[in-house]
């Protein structure tokens, strides 16, 4: 199993700021990496795949990068929607894996 | 558009089998590029997948949960289901239903992109 790895349990960012999310994988995974965001009492919602490929309706200030084993979620200036857990998850193989979860929190 | 809906008892006794249903509408299960899904959280925590069915009925499950789940479809209602059997504290939490579609675009690409509102169960006696 393809365990993935959120180092940061939360992020403290200022409205307009920037955010960086990192994700690791245990294994190579390639770009076969997805990104989700969760608010609270709300379903996750998909926001990258192919580790950099914005979903349909996903704002620009939404970035992915990475390939192999290293990952970033950017959020390039932060609005007070953007509040909220976010999840990486890889595709690579089965079972699916998520990470832990990164909560984005006004600081 | 697609809306998928979880139904079920919030409540199971311990070591007896939750079962849920999700409903689907604004879709089809016959999109061969399309696996129907049953991811869970328990409260405060990270997401889990489950498994999923095909629509050609054939399943995956995840190692962990020690072959207690079944999934199936059942066209003829829409809907498809999850069984967890021997339940315990630890299966406390709340389940989604998700689809998870394959997209080809010079590379294959998977991604959960619908998903249902979630229901909690928790298990207790």
């Amino acid at each position: 199993e393809v365990e993935m790895t959120q180092s940061l349990a939360t992020v403290s960012v200022s409205p307009g700021d920037r955010a960086t999310l990192p994700c690791r994988a245990s294994q190579r995974i390639s770009i076969n990496l997805a990104w989700y965001q969760q608010k609270p009492g709300q379903s996750p919602r998909l926001l990258i795949y192919g580790a950099s490929i914005r979903a349909t309706g996903v704002p620009a200030r939404f970035s992915g990068s990475g390939s192999g084993t290293d990952f970033t979620l950017t959020i390039s200036s932060l609005e007070s929607e953007d509040f909220a857990v976010y999840y990486c998850q890889q595709y690579y193989e089965w079972p699916r894996t998520f990470g832990q979860g990164t909560k984005v929190e006004i600081k | 558009q697609v809306q998928l809906q979880e139904s079920g008892p919030g409540l199971v006794k311990p070591a007896e089998t939750l079962s849920l249903t999700c409903t689907l509408s604004g879709g089809s299960f016959s999109n061969g590029n399309s696996y129907w899904n049953w991811v869970r959280q328990p409260a405060g925590r990270g997401l889990e997948w489950i498994g999923h069915v095909k629509p050609s009925g054939t399943t995956r499950y995840n190692p962990s949960l020690k072959n207690r789940v079944t999934i199936w479809l059942d066209t003829s209602k829409n809907q498809f289901s999850l069984t967890v059997n021997s339940v315990t504290a630890e299966d406390t939490a709340m389940y989604f239903c998700a689809r998870e579609t394959y997209h080809y675009d010079n590379n294959g690409y998977y991604f959960f992109d619908s998903w249902g509102p979630g229901t909690l169960v928790a298990v207790s006696s």
